[in-house]
C-alpha cells in the first residue's frame, strides 16, 4: 500500500528566508504533484513531476523528483506573505489513471 | 469556462438520510474523481472515471455510490448519512495522465455535516 509522508507538518518562517519541504512515498511512482490550499479554499495545481530528476520552478517555489530516493522537495526562496497556506504533495498509485494519494499538508506561515 | 462545479457548497444531513452531491466540468476532461477532505488532513480518494459509463473505487468508497452517464457529470451519492461523512468533498476532473498536463483541477467543495 502506497503511503505518503510530509515533513513537516507545520512551518512557521520569516520573510526572506529559505526552506524545503520534504514528500517521501513509499512504492515506486513516476508522477507527483504539488498543490496549494489556502484557508477554506479549493485546491490549486502547482507543479506536476513525471520522471526522475524531473525540477520545475515558479515564482519563489521550486520542486524536484528523485523517483529511485522516493523523494520530492519543494523549495521555498526568500518567503514572502502571500506563500501562507498548506502544501500537499500527492503521488499516482496507479500509473495511469490519477488514483492520487495525498500526503498529510504541511501549513506555512510565513510571518513579517 | 466555469471549469469545475460542485452542488451544494454547504448541507447538513440526519443520519440516515440520503443526498447527491453534484459536479460538473466543463473542459471536456475524460477523468474525474471524487475526495473527501477531514479536518487537518489530506484528501482521500473515494471513486473516480476514465470516462462515462467507466467508475471504479478508490480508497474510501464505502457508503457512497457514483455514476458517469456523461462526460460532464460525476454525481456522488451518500446512503444513510452516518456522522463518519461529515467532511468536505471535492471533486476534481483531469484530460487524463497521458497529457503533459494531466494535473487534476479541483472544484471549490461542498461542507457536508451529518447530526
Amino acid at each position: 500500500e502506497l503511503k505518503v509522508e510530509q515533513n513537516p507538518l507545520f512551518l512557521s518562517m520569516q520573510e526572506g528566508k529559505n526552506y524545503t519541504i520534504y514528500c517521501n512515498y513509499s512504492t515506486t511512482s513516476d508522477r507527483l504533484y504539488w498543490y496549494r490550499q489556502d484557508p477554506g479554499k479549493s485546491l490549486e495545481s502547482l507543479f506536476v513531476l513525471l520522471s526522475n530528476g524531473a525540477v520545475k520552478q515558479e515564482g519563489r517555489l521550486m520542486a524536484s523528483l528523485d523517483t529511485k530516493a522516493r523523494l520530492s522537495t519543494l523549495h521555498i526562496t526568500a518567503a514572502v506573505h502571500d506563500l501562507s497556506a498548506t502544501y500537499f504533495c500527492a503521488v499516482d498509485s496507479s500509473g495511469n489513471t490519477g488514483k492520487l494519494i495525498f500526503g498529510q499538508g504541511t501549513t506555512l506561515q510565513v510571518k513579517p | 469556462n466555469a471549469g469545475v462545479t460542485q452542488t451544494p457548497k454547504f448541507r447538513i444531513l440526519k443520519i440516515g438520510q440520503s443526498m447527491t452531491l453534484q459536479c460538473t466540468q466543463d473542459m471536456n476532461h475524460n477523468y474525474m474523481y471524487w475526495y473527501r477532505q477531514d479536518p487537518g488532513m489530506g484528501l482521500k480518494l473515494i471513486y473516480y472515471s476514465v470516462g462515462a459509463g467507466i467508475t471504479d473505487k478508490g480508497e474510501v468508497p464505502n457508503g457512497y455510490n457514483v455514476s458517469r452517464s456523461t462526460t460532464e457529470d460525476f454525481p456522488l451519492r451518500l446512503e444513510l448519512a452516518a456522522p463518519s461523512q461529515t467532511s468536505v468533498y471535492f471533486c476534481a476532473s483531469s484530460p487524463g495522465t497521458q497529457t503533459s498536463t494531466d494535473t487534476q483541477y479541483f472544484g471549490p467543495g461542498t461542507r457536508l455535516t451529518v447530526l
